[in-house]
């Protein structure tokens, strides 16, 4: 499984753009970039995913660099319902077995 | 359909019992897996089905633990002379195979060993 490195915690100002950064040098040029969140007890829900070229869906982007050793979450303004734990985990794209590590602990000031 | 669902969300044994979690995947996914998260963690893989076959099993999965999904819907897990260490949030998920799918995870169960 490709290692990854992500900031323990992070804060950022409501209605105002996120960056959460992610590095996974070891990834494999097979391995997708999946991004899950874990609201307050709750169970992780899919953020978004990609493989080399950069993606945007209705929650967020994903930029991923040209290298693939790391990849960019993006929020484009943040809510305080946003306030979570993220999770940045390179795998398989069949989701077989989801290697979460501790991911980034984001903190919305009002 | 209301997503995945979890039952019961809390429980609390004593050490030595067993117990049973259920999960009842969304209908038309296909497969189900097993995460066990203990505080301040991310969730760690144990187990995952495609339809009724177990194809993978984590190391964390020991003989005390067995998950079944008889039918290819619902799956069970189940955990037999229960010690302190299992004490963990217990989470499923299924998703469907193949391409531009992505996991859906139930609430979990809490499992307290006292």
């Amino acid at each position: 499984d490709a290692k990854t490195t992500q900031p323990n915690s992070m804060e950022s100002n409501e209605e105002e753009p996120v960056h959460l950064p992610c590095n996974h040098s070891t990834i494999s040029g097979t391995d997708y970039i999946h991004w899950y969140r874990q609201l307050p007890s709750q169970g992780p829900e899919y953020v978004i995913h990609g493989l080399t070229s950069n993606v945007n869906n209705r929650m967020a982007s994903l930029a991923i660099a040209e290298d693939r050793k790391s990849s960019t979450l993006i929020l484009h303004r943040a809510t305080l319902r946003d306030a979570a734990v993220y999770y940045c985990i390179p795998g398989l794209f069949g989701n077989e077995k989801l290697t979460f590590g501790t991911g980034t602990r984001l903190t919305i000031i009002p | 359909d209301t997503g995945v669902s979890q039952n019961p969300r809390h429980k609390i044994t004593k050490r030595g019992q067993n117990v049973t979690f259920r999960c009842d995947p969304i209908s038309e996914h296909n497969r189900l897996y097993w995460y066990r998260q203990t505080l301040g963690q991310g969730p760690e893989f144990l187990t995952y089905f495609q339809n009724e076959a177990q194809l993978e099993k984590s190391r964390l999965l020991s003989d005390r633990f067995s998950a079944e999904r008889p039918k290819g819907s619902f799956s069970t897990l189940e955990i037999q002379r229960t010690e302190q260490g299992d004490s963990a949030m217990y989470l499923c998920a299924s998703s469907l195979s193949g391409e531009n799918t992505e996991a859906f995870f139930g609430q979990g169960t809490r499992l307290t060993v006292v």
